[in-house]
């Protein structure tokens, strides 16, 4: 049960800002949103997680609404190199057990043009 | 972050053969997982992998045909039995690291089976 809804595909300019959308409005209190990116050929690649402040690190940004029921994952200067598949889950952290598991749904394809 | 490294890259199999798949990471993770992407779908999680105990299969996965081994904190294999060419998939390790929660993923094994 992947518990998000993200479109199938989106596109954008190089250079420009890609703005990813992500629905989760059945999140729990203890849940994080985590957003993975993969590369065709490679394994996911962690970008960057938050719980309810913004989030900005040297990949990217998360922002994430009031009420925690969706947030959006930008790229600020998009590069053909960041065209991917990229998957927003929610997840609960927890240090010992096997909550910390991730499922992923089925992603953004992001395309960068020149 | 952790390094991940999966043997085999990739192969092709045989109908009603077994492959074991390995996953080796250069530092101590709390949680190793591994993961199943058929072509063009998302990943899908078959189980995680405990330190000397049973792994703990998600729904729609056994152990009879994903027979799983973690002797370590630090490697694991997964065992594909009695292949069929439904079972032709990207499989992925994924590990937990201990100082920062994170979960982080291997390059993956193609599995083709003919």
């Amino acid at each position: 049960d992947a518990k998000t809804t993200q479109p199938p595909s989106m596109d954008c300019a190089e250079g420009r800002a890609a703005n990813l959308p992500c629905n989760h409005s059945t999140i729990s209190g203890n849940e994080y949103v985590y957003w993975y990116r993969q590369i065709h050929s490679q394994g996911p690649q962690y970008i960057i997680h938050g719980l309810k402040n913004n989030e900005t690190n040297e990949m990217a940004s998360l922002i994430i609404t009031e009420d925690r029921k969706s947030s959006t994952l930008i790229l600020p200067h998009a590069t053909l190199r960041d065209t991917a598949v990229y998957y927003c889950i929610v997840r609960a952290v927890d240090r010992g057990s096997t909550l910390g598991r991730l499922y992923f749904g089925r992603g953004t394809q992001l395309t960068v043009w020149p | 972050s952790a390094v991940i490294s999966q043997k085999p890259s990739r192969d092709i199999c045989q109908r009603g053969t077994s492959l074991t798949i390995q996953c080796q990471v250069d530092s101590q993770v709390t949680m190793m997982f591994w993961y199943r992407q058929q072509p063009g779908q998302s990943l899908t999680l078959i189980a995680t992998a405990n330190q000397g105990s049973e792994a703990t299969y998600e729904s729609g996965f056994v152990i009879d045909k994903f027979p799983i081994s973690r002797p370590n904190l630090t490697f694991s294999t997964l065992t594909v039995s009695n292949m069929s060419p439904e079972d032709s998939s990207i499989y992925l390790c994924s590990v937990r690291q201990v100082n920062t929660g994170e979960l982080f993923f291997g390059e993956g094994s193609r599995l083709t089976v003919l």
